[in-house]
């Protein structure tokens, strides 16, 4: 089974709110990252936290670990238009072997 | 720099065929992965090779296998082609272990259409 899962499955805003997209995973992890897919094409990394990590910004993205509860969260401020894609959480378990979640599919209404 | 490059981009075959893919890595990284993305099960780890060796391989059968270059460049292969073979695979290049976290680059993929 697939060790992260996103949650939720869809989200649909309008331009201008912020979006937050969860993440679960079952076994302790060397760091998190955030992937960003459009439409069936390549992954592109968006922020990468270390467990040892709690908070981390970039631009208008906001990623939080718990390890204790095992999860994770990616916000994005001020959405716009050009952020619609699917977003997949990624985990590392032992270094370069990654498992990605199901992802969130994000749709932002101009 | 350039991306990751993947060749090809589109392919149809047939079932009991086998096929190659190849990847080419930004240059100066050193470790490749591969990743398989359906629909149904998403995006799987299939296996992830450094300095031409296979350091992680995720659950697939044996019909899947890779290898790399001592240039980076890597190739998979997937011989006996099935109908569930059909995806999108891509390709992924990081510096490597040593160099601290590994952020992975993403190539635009091949997709597979097995017929």
């Amino acid at each position: 089974s697939q060790q992260g899962e996103e949650d939720p499955q869809a989200l649909s805003i309008q331009e201008g709110e912020n979006a937050t997209m969860n993440c679960s995973y079952k076994t302790s992890i060397n760091n998190l990252q955030w992937y960003r897919q459009n439409s069936g094409r390549g992954l592109v990394h968006l922020i990468l936290i270390r467990s040892n990590e709690r908070e981390k910004h970039s631009g208008r993205l906001r990623v939080t670990l718990d390890t204790s509860k095992k999860s994770s969260s990616l916000l994005i401020t001020a959405s716009r238009a050009a952020d619609t894609a699917s977003y997949f959480c990624a985990t590392d378990l032992t270094g370069n072997q990654f498992y990605f979640g199901t992802g969130t599919s994000l749709t932002v209404i101009p | 720099k350039a991306g990751v490059t993947q060749t090809p981009r589109y392919l149809i075959k047939t079932r009991g065929q086998q096929v190659t893919l190849s990847c080419s890595p930004i240059s100066g990284h050193r470790s490749v992965s591969w990743y398989q993305q359906t629909p149904g099960q998403g995006l799987q780890f299939l296996f992830e090779y450094f300095s031409e060796t296979q350091r992680n391989k995720g659950n697939f059968p044996g019909r899947f296998s890779g290898r790399q270059f001592s240039n980076s460049r890597s190739e998979m292969n997937v011989s006996t082609l099935e109908l569930g073979d059909s995806a999108l695979y891509l390709c992924a290049s990081s510096l490597g272990p040593g160099q601290g976290a590994y952020e992975q680059y993403f190539g635009p993929g091949t997709r597979l259409t097995v017929t």
